[in-house]
C-alpha cells in the first residue's frame, strides 16, 4: 500500500515552454502533498506544500508564477514548469501524505531537462 | 526555524562491516519525529527508520538501527552487516509532530559505499 507515482519519469522539453507533471496517491487519499527540487549530488529542497481545494503554500525564493501547483483532487496534484529555461533541469519529487498522520510517501521522481 | 546537519559527504566500508553515518540537529521543538532515508541510483526515496523523540528506546530495523540522543541532539544511523545493496544516498530529516503530514527537513546527506 501507499504507493505514489509520478508522470513523466522523464521529460525533455525545450527553452520557453511549459511542462506538466504529474504526481498520483495511487491506493490513498492525499490531504497533502509536497513538491521537492533535487540538484545532482544534493539535498531535497521543498518547494512548496498543496492541500486539496486550497492553494499552494510556496517557501521562500520559490517563484509562485513560474511553478504552478494545482491539487484539485485528493489522488492529483500537478507541477508546472511555465516558460521553462536551462536552470529549471532539475529532478523534481512529489511525497504525499493523509490527514491524522505525519506518513508521507515519495513518488519516483521526474527528471527535466532543459534545452 | 529547524536545520539537519551531516558532516560526512562520502563513506565507504566493506562488505559485512558495520557503519555509522552521523547526523545532528537543531531545534526548539519538544515533539518532533527523526528519520533515515535512502536514496539508491534509481533515486526513489527509501524510509529506512523512523525515531519518535518521545520515546527513549532507539529504534531499530533488522541491520538498521539508530543511536538517539535527544540532549545532545544527535541521531547517527548504524548499518550493521553491510551490503552491496546498502549503496546509496542516506539523508536524516526531521519533521514537527502536528499530527498530520508537514513538511521533511532533510541534512544534506552522506554518500555510502560498499565494496567487497
Amino acid at each position: 500500500g501507499a504507493v505514489v507515482s509520478q508522470h513523466p519519469s522523464w521529460v525533455i522539453c525545450k527553452s520557453g515552454t511549459s511542462v506538466k507533471i504529474e504526481c498520483r496517491s495511487l491506493d490513498f487519499q492525499a490531504t497533502t502533498m509536497f513538491w521537492y527540487r533535487q540538484f545532482p549530488k544534493q539535498s531535497l529542497m521543498l518547494m512548496a506544500t498543496s492541500n486539496e481545494g486550497s492553494k499552494a503554500t510556496y517557501e521562500q525564493g520559490v517563484e509562485k508564477d513560474k511553478f504552478l501547483i494545482n491539487h484539485a483532487s485528493l489522488t492529483l496534484s500537478t507541477l508546472t514548469v511555465t516558460s521553462a529555461h536551462p536552470e529549471d533541469s532539475s529532478f523534481y519529487i512529489c511525497s504525499a501524505g493523509t490527514g491524522g498522520t505525519y506518513e508521507q510517501y515519495f513518488g519516483p521522481g521526474t527528471r527535466l531537462t532543459v534545452t | 526555524a529547524q536545520t539537519v546537519t551531516q558532516s560526512q559527504p562520502e563513506m565507504s566500508v566493506q562488505e559485512a562491516e558495520t557503519v555509522t553515518l552521523s547526523c545532528t540537529y537543531d531545534t526548539s521543538e519538544s515533539n518532533y519525529y527523526l528519520f533515515w532515508y535512502k536514496q539508491p541510483p534509481s533515486r526513489q526515496m527509501i524510509l529506512v527508520i523512523r525515531q519518535e523523540a518521545y520515546k527513549q528506546q532507539n529504534a531499530t530495523e533488522n541491520r538498521f538501527s539508530v543511536n538517539f540522543q535527544k540532549a545532545a541532539k544527535s541521531f547517527s544511523l548504524k548499518i550493521s552487516d553491510s551490503q552491496l545493496g546498502d549503496t546509496a544516498m542516506y539523508f536524516c530529516a526531521f519533521i514537527r509532530n502536528t499530527g498530520t503530514a508537514s513538511k521533511l527537513t532533510f541534512g544534506t546527506g552522506t554518500r555510502l559505499q560498499v565494496t567487497l
